[in-house]
């Protein structure tokens, strides 16, 4: 009930294609689902953030889905550019403390 | 966002010997820290939870005597890796956040600290 499930595990985009990722939950009891951008030898940084009671957010390229019914949520990158290039993390916080579950990652790899 | 640094940033050790690594809040007060463990191509592990000022809580299978966690003040927490084996060499990453701001404030990640053990 704490995992995140989220596919692809790789993704190959031309650039200026858009970048889908996806992820799913089970536990309702979560209320902030975030997206982590990490590259090589670094921390993960946040990337975007949602709660459940908004259905989309949209900032810059990236925009958040949200189906709380279907309790899926997933990452658009419009107009992908080599630059973002890196491993993706879908994460979900809740419970004890607010720890956050990570999905299993997605590599995006933009090709020019 | 705050800045969460970790050091160092990279350490080689001997089979059996202890490393420390630190995980300071710059900018803000971090009650509560985790501490995460990544493996290459893997997903972030937590490994365990802290609270300033008390006992650090541990996820299932994580070895607390193998892995002691410090959170002394409100801007360092410190992991030490004892006894360290090959098998230990991985990628460790803290966070940290202050929850008295309240729910809806975000965990803010250090840079990690790669650890090798030869």
């Amino acid at each position: 009930q704490q995992q995140v499930k989220q596919s692809p595990q790789s993704l190959i985009v031309q650039k200026g294609g858009i970048s889908i990722i996806n992820c799913a939950y089970e536990n309702t009891a979560f209320d902030y689902f975030p997206w982590y951008q990490q590259f090589p030898g670094k921390g993960p940084a946040l990337l975007i953030a949602i709660r459940p009671d908004v259905s989309e957010k949209k900032e810059g390229r990236f925009t958040i889905s949200f189906n709380k019914s279907a309790k899926q949520f997933s990452l658009h990158i419009m107009d992908s550019q080599p630059g973002d290039s890196a491993t993706y993390f879908c994460a979900a916080r809740g419970g004890q403390g607010g720890k956050l579950i990570f999905g299993q990652g997605t590599e995006l790899s933009v090709k020019p | 966002g705050a800045v969460v640094s970790q050091h160092p940033s990279r350490v080689i050790c001997k089979s059996g010997t202890s490393v420390k690594i630190e995980c300071r809040s710059l900018d803000f007060q971090a009650t509560t820290m985790f501490w995460y463990r990544q493996f290459p191509k893997q997903s972030l592990m937590l490994m365990a939870t802290s609270n300033e000022g008390s006992k650090a809580t541990y996820e299932q299978g994580v070895e607390k005597d193998k892995f002691l966690i410090n959170h002394a003040s409100l801007t360092l927490s410190t992991l030490t890796v004892t006894s360290a084996h090959p098998e230990d060499s991985s990628f460790y990453i803290c966070s940290a956040r202050d929850i008295r701001a309240g729910a809806n404030t975000e965990a803010f990640f250090g840079q990690g600290t790669r650890l090798t053990v030869v």
